[in-house]
C-alpha cells in the first residue's frame, strides 16, 4: 500500500535553532515530492517540487532535497513567522496511466520561539 | 491575479440537510481536485475532475457525495443528507493541466460544522 510518513509531528525550535523535517514514501512509480506550508485557517502554500533524487531546491530559509526513499525539509536559522504545518506529498501514476494522483502526509507542525 | 476561491468559508448545517460547497478554480486552470481534512489527519484525497468528466472519484464515498465541474461556472461538492462525521474542512485545488509540470494550487477551504 502507498504511503507517506512525516517525522516528527510536532517540532519547537529557538529562533535560529536550525533542524530538518522528514518525509518518507513507499509508493509505487513516484512521479515527484511536493512540499507545502499551512497556516492555521488556510489551504497548503506550495514551496517547492522535486522530481528525482539528488535534486534540490531553495526558497529563503528552506532547502528541500530528495532521496529515493525520503525527502528532507531542511530549515536554516528559522524565524518566529516560519511556524506553520509542513506538507510533504507524492505524486504518483494513477492506476489508469494518464493522470497523476497525490497522496499526503499528516504534516509536521513546526513552532519557532523569539 | 485571484487565486482559488472557496464559498462559503464557514457553513452550519442540521443533521439530515444538504451541504453545497463551491470552489472556482484559478484563471486558465481546468483541473479542480478535492480534499477532506479533519484534525490531527492529513489531507484526504476526495474527487479529480476536469470540465464536465469525472476523472476520478476512488476517494469519495459512494452514497451521499457528488461532485461536478460543469462548462461554464464553480465546481460543486455537494453532500445529501449530512451526518456528524461530514464536520471536516473541505479544500479545492486547481491545476492548469496534469501535475506532472505543475502543483496544484489550494483555496482556503470550507469549514463544514454539522448540528
Amino acid at each position: 500500500e502507498d504511503q507517506v510518513t512525516q517525522s516528527p509531528e510536532a517540532l519547537r525550535l529557538q529562533e535560529g535553532e536550525s533542524s530538518s523535517l522528514n518525509c518518507s514514501y513507499t509508493v509505487s512509480g513516484l512521479r515527484g515530492l511536493f512540499w507545502y506550508r499551512q497556516d492555521p485557517g488556510k489551504g497548503p502554500e506550495f514551496l517547492f517540487t522535486l522530481y528525482s533524487a539528488g535534486e534540490e531546491k531553495e526558497k529563503e530559509r528552506l532547502k528541500a532535497t530528495l532521496t529515493k526513499k525520503e525527502s528532507f525539509l531542511h530549515i536554516t536559522a528559522p524565524k518566529p513567522e516560519d511556524s506553520a504545518t509542513y506538507l510533504c506529498a507524492v505524486l504518483m501514476r494513477g492506476k489508469s496511466g494518464g493522470y497523476q494522483k497525490v497522496t499526503f502526509g499528516i504534516g509536521t507542525k513546526l513552532q519557532v520561539i523569539p | 491575479n485571484a487565486g482559488v476561491m472557496q464559498n462559503p468559508r464557514h457553513l452550519v448545517r442540521r443533521r439530515g440537510q444538504e451541504a453545497r460547497l463551491r470552489c472556482s478554480p484559478m484563471k486558465g486552470h481546468s483541473h479542480v481536485y478535492w480534499y477532506r481534512q479533519l484534525p490531527e489527519e492529513g489531507l484526504k484525497f476526495m474527487v479529480y475532475l476536469q470540465k464536465e468528466n469525472i476523472i476520478d472519484e476512488s476517494g469519495m464515498p459512494k452514497e451521499r457525495f457528488s461532485a461536478e465541474f460543469p462548462k461554464e461556472g464553480p465546481s460543486i461538492l455537494r453532500i445529501q443528507q449530512v451526518v456528524r462525521g461530514d464536520s471536516a474542512a473541505y479544500f479545492c485545488a486547481s491545476s492548469p493541466g496534469q501535475l506532472f509540470n505543475q502543483p496544484q494550487h489550494f483555496g482556503d477551504g470550507t469549514r463544514l460544522s454539522i448540528l
